[in-house]
């Protein structure tokens, strides 16, 4: 099976930045998903990697570590509409799928 | 263009009760995915689809079914309804099998058990 780990709630303050940290266990890595995901509301896709390093795309950066099993979604200058769930997915390669496997999210409260 | 849709959007059932929740991809994308959000948690994976065929199913009971159709579409399947089954489903479409391609997720449907 597989593991994923984040932290459970984060505060910060608007135009701060904040980390969010995911460890993860898997036998068939396959690639790394961060998404958004308001309250009632789709997951959003916001970033992805397969190998090591940073992407980053505008505000939001990802790194990857495969070696050591870990990511972080970096969330830059934040704004109040960034309060949301994220979500740390990784894909796993099975006998005859391809299917994410979620942390339990980590929910970002950005104050004035 | 239409991104993934889901229906219906809310649902209440009783207990024992039989439901089937439907989704749309994206035009173009074969492969759905369903998927299984408990409050307060991440999304669990139920089944994957491409091309008409079950690709994939996690950790779920027999009572969970779901099939695809020729336009790609796909429905989800539920029996005997729990307590426990009262969650977020979530479709997400892809537009093949493998491992190049990302999700898109619809808004899922919210189901209450009671």
């Amino acid at each position: 099976g597989q593991n994923i780990d984040q932290p459970t709630e984060m505060t910060a303050t608007e135009g701060a930045i904040v980390q969010i940290n995911c460890t993860y266990q898997t036998s068939g890595f396959n690639g790394l998903f961060w998404y958004q995901q308001h309250a009632g509301e789709a997951p959003t896709f916001l970033s992805y990697n397969v190998l090591d390093g940073l992407e980053e795309k505008g505000r939001f950066s990802s790194f990857l570590s495969r070696s050591k099993g870990y990511s972080y979604l970096l969330l830059k200058e934040l704004q109040m509409k960034d309060s949301a769930s994220y979500l740390c997915a990784v894909r796993d390669r099975g006998s005859n799928d391809y299917k994410l496997s979620f942390g339990a999210g980590t929910t970002v409260t950005v104050r004035a | 263009d239409a991104g993934v849709t889901q229906s219906p959007t809310h649902l209440i059932k009783t207990r024992g009760q039989h439901v089937t929740l439907r989704c749309s991809p994206i035009s173009g994308h074969k492969s759905v995915s369903w998927y299984q959000q408990v409050l307060g948690q991440g999304p669990q994976f139920i089944f994957q689809y491409y091309e008409k065929e079950e690709r994939g199913r996690g950790n779920f009971p027999d009572r969970f079914s779901a099939r695809q159709f020729p336009n790609y579409s796909s429905e989800l399947n539920v029996n005997a309804l729990l307590l426990g089954d009262s969650a977020l489903y979530l479709c997400a479409s892809s537009l093949e099998w493998g491992a190049s391609y990302g999700y898109t997720f619809g808004s899922g449907t919210r189901l209450t058990v009671v």
